[in-house]
């Protein structure tokens, strides 16, 4: 495997389930990221990890939860969505202030 | 706040026919300006980084250009395969992993 990897790359869920994305990069960076993309709006920014520190956008729902067990591995687990969650999900990696590089995105329905 | 604007929103051109995409930013210090390209349900794809204003970079029919308020992506000759939005965004310097998206604009070139 190269670059990032995103794991599902399609996810149907009740607005009851719980379930995890998995992101995982084979660039020896070592800041990862969680953005979402949404039809007509530009990638908006959920969480950051970078050197074991986390920084989150505030105006994220606690229903998504990040975790970021090593600097090659971030999950987000997913609980209770709500429709309007429904979008691309997308995982980036970088060197600290560089250039961040995606995945392929998991692509979320939630009914 | 740092602000990017893309114009147009979509651009139809015919193969061959050469024409340049705009994105306008506002930043309290540029630290990088990014061009991605994004295919649809797919992740974005990274094209160029532009660090100083009269900087410039090319790849293949694509040129990326930068001013201290604005950058172009240039196509010169575009060819079908050249379909796809392509998404600017910026970093500020001292900004902490934060980079801004715009929403892109979507190319199609026509046959």
């Amino acid at each position: 495997e190269t670059g990032v990897t995103q794991t599902p790359r399609h996810l149907v869920m009740g607005m009851t389930n719980k379930k995890s994305l998995k992101c995982e990069q084979h660039l020896g960076h070592n800041a990862m990221y969680w953005y979402k993309q949404s039809a007509k709006k530009p990638l908006e920014l959920m969480f950051v990890y970078s050197l074991e520190e986390r920084v989150e956008n505030n105006s994220v729902p606690s229903r998504f939860s990040p975790e970021c067990p090593n600097s090659s591995h971030l999950f987000l687990h997913l609980h209770t969505l709500q429709p309007e969650d429904s979008a691309l999900y997308l995982c980036a990696s970088s060197h600290p202030q560089g250039t961040q590089y995606f995945g392929p995105g998991t692509r979320l329905l939630v009914l | 706040e740092d602000q990017v604007t893309q114009s147009p929103e979509a651009l139809r051109l015919q193969e061959g026919e050469s024409s340049s995409l705009n994105c306008s930013y506002t930043v309290s210090g540029l630290r990088g300006l990014f061009w991605y390209r994004q295919d649809p349900g797919k992740g974005p794809e990274f094209l160029f980084t532009l660090y100083s204003a009269g900087e410039e970079k090319e790849k293949e029919r694509l040129k990326a250009t930068l001013t201290k308020k604005e950058s172009f992506l240039h196509i010169t000759a575009p060819k079908p395969e050249d379909s796809a939005t392509y998404l600017c965004a910026v970093q500020a310097d001292g900004g902490y992993q934060k980079v801004t998206f715009g929403i892109g604009t979507k190319l199609q070139v026509i046959p």
